[in-house]
This record gives C-alpha cells, sequence and structure tokens, in this order.
C-alpha cells in the first residue's frame, strides 16, 4: 500500500467554525508533512511531524493546530480561520532518516478548503 | 539564497510530440532532485529522484537529467499524450527537513 489518504475531499467552513482535517498512512513512514497550496503556486510547506513529535513549524498562526495521534495518522484542526485560508492542504509521508528529506514523499489527493 | 526556477511557466503541445522542461536550482548544499507530476486539484506524484551522482533517469516516457555542475535538471516527455496535461515541478532538497519547491511548467497537451 503505498497510498495516503486525506479526508475529507472538500471542506466548506465559516469564519467561527471549528474542522479537522486527516490523513492517513499505512507504509510504515514515520514523517508525515502538512503543506498548503494556494491555485498556480507551489505547495507550502506548514508542519513536519517526525517520529510522532512536531519537528518544524513554518510560523503557521495558532488557527491551524497540527496533531500525530500516532504513527499513521495526522490531523489539522481549524478554527477561526480567514478567507485567505482558502487552499488544497496536501498530507505527505516519507521515511523518517536522519535526514527526512533524503527519502521520497508521497503525497495524498489533498482536500480542498473554503473558507466563507 | 535556496532557489528552484522552472521554464517555461506554460507549453502547449500537439499530442504525440515531444517535449523538455527545465530547471535551474540554486540550492546548497544539494541532497537530491525530483520531478513531480501534479493534476489539477490534486497531489503531487513522483516522476523522479536524482541525486548528486546520477545524470540520467527514466520512467516511463520520462527521461530526467541531471548536470550538477551547472546546476540545471531537465524532464523530457517523449510522445506526448493527453494524459501528461499537468503542472510538473522541480522539487530540490538541501539535506534538511524541508523541500525547495520551483513553480512549476503548466502543460497542455491538445489533440
Amino acid at each position: 500500500d503505498t497510498e495516503v489518504t486525506q479526508t475529507p475531499k472538500h471542506l466548506v467552513m465559516g469564519m467561527t467554525n471549528k474542522k479537522s482535517l486527516k490523513c492517513e498512512q499505512h507504509m510504515g513512514h514515520r514523517a508525515m508533512y502538512w503543506y498548503k497550496q494556494k491555485a498556480k503556486k507551489p505547495p507550502e510547506l506548514m508542519f513536519v511531524y517526525s517520529y510522532e513529535k512536531l519537528s518544524i513549524n513554518e510560523s503557521v498562526p495558532s488557527r491551524f493546530s497540527p496533531e500525530c495521534p500516532n504513527s499513521s495518522l495526522l490531523n489539522l484542526h481549524l478554527h477561526a480561520l480567514q478567507p485567505e485560508d482558502s487552499a488544497l492542504y496536501l498530507c505527505a509521508s516519507s521515511q523518517d532518516p536522519p535526514r527526512v528529506a533524503s527519502y521520497e514523499q508521497y503525497f495524498g489527493p489533498g482536500t480542498r478548503l473554503t473558507v466563507t | 539564497k535556496n532557489q528552484v526556477e522552472q521554464s517555461p511557466q506554460s507549453l502547449i503541445i500537439l499530442e504525440g510530440k515531444n517535449c523538455t522542461l527545465q530547471c535551474n536550482y540554486t540550492v546548497s548544499p544539494f541532497s537530491n532532485l525530483r520531478w513531480y507530476k501534479q493534476d489539477t486539484g490534486r497531489g503531487p506524484v513522483s516522476l523522479t529522484i536524482m541525486t548528486f551522482s546520477e545524470n540520467t533517469k527514466s520512467n516511463g516516457r520520462y527521461t530526467a537529467t541531471l548536470d550538477a555542475d551547472t546546476k540545471q535538471s531537465s524532464l523530457h516527455i517523449t510522445a506526448s499524450q493527453l494524459s501528461d496535461s499537468a503542472s510538473y515541478i522541480c522539487v530540490v532538497s538541501d539535506n534538511t527537513d524541508k523541500l525547495i519547491f520551483g513553480t512549476g511548467t503548466r502543460l497542455q497537451v491538445f489533440p
């Protein structure tokens, strides 16, 4: 199984809502990532989890809260988002060495988020 | 500053034709270079990954080259198909936990 799954595929939420994005992989990878991608732009790294611990936070606003309950699951909790947060949110995973970037990253299909 | 630049920004070709996409990078230290294909609204899918010592790598109709001296890479697509219409992203690793993404080349293949 070389698949990263993400749910939901689409999400529309108001600025006062609380919602969560979910990502799952069963490849035994120990590094998992959240990216944000705006239209016609490359993905921007948000968070990296390595062995279930947060290793990188790219100065992401606190209205985005990541969680890694176990080695297969990665959540992104959303609260009080702004319309400019509307984007495609991508999850990825890779084996975790010392140097995470040496290994292939497998991306999920993404969650299309719209904040109204 | 670590950067990855791609050209052209967009490209239109007819089905069956070949094309070549370019990637120039200023990333240092260099670990590896990847090419991803991304369909609209979907996650990127890896085509190739090359380390410093590799000059060329193929994946079906896709062939990537790497010149680590000039810090250039190319992706050649042979006998293009309609399903090749997508964005192609060049990504370079600087040996940390981060990947440096290029802005992509949007390829459209018409019948």
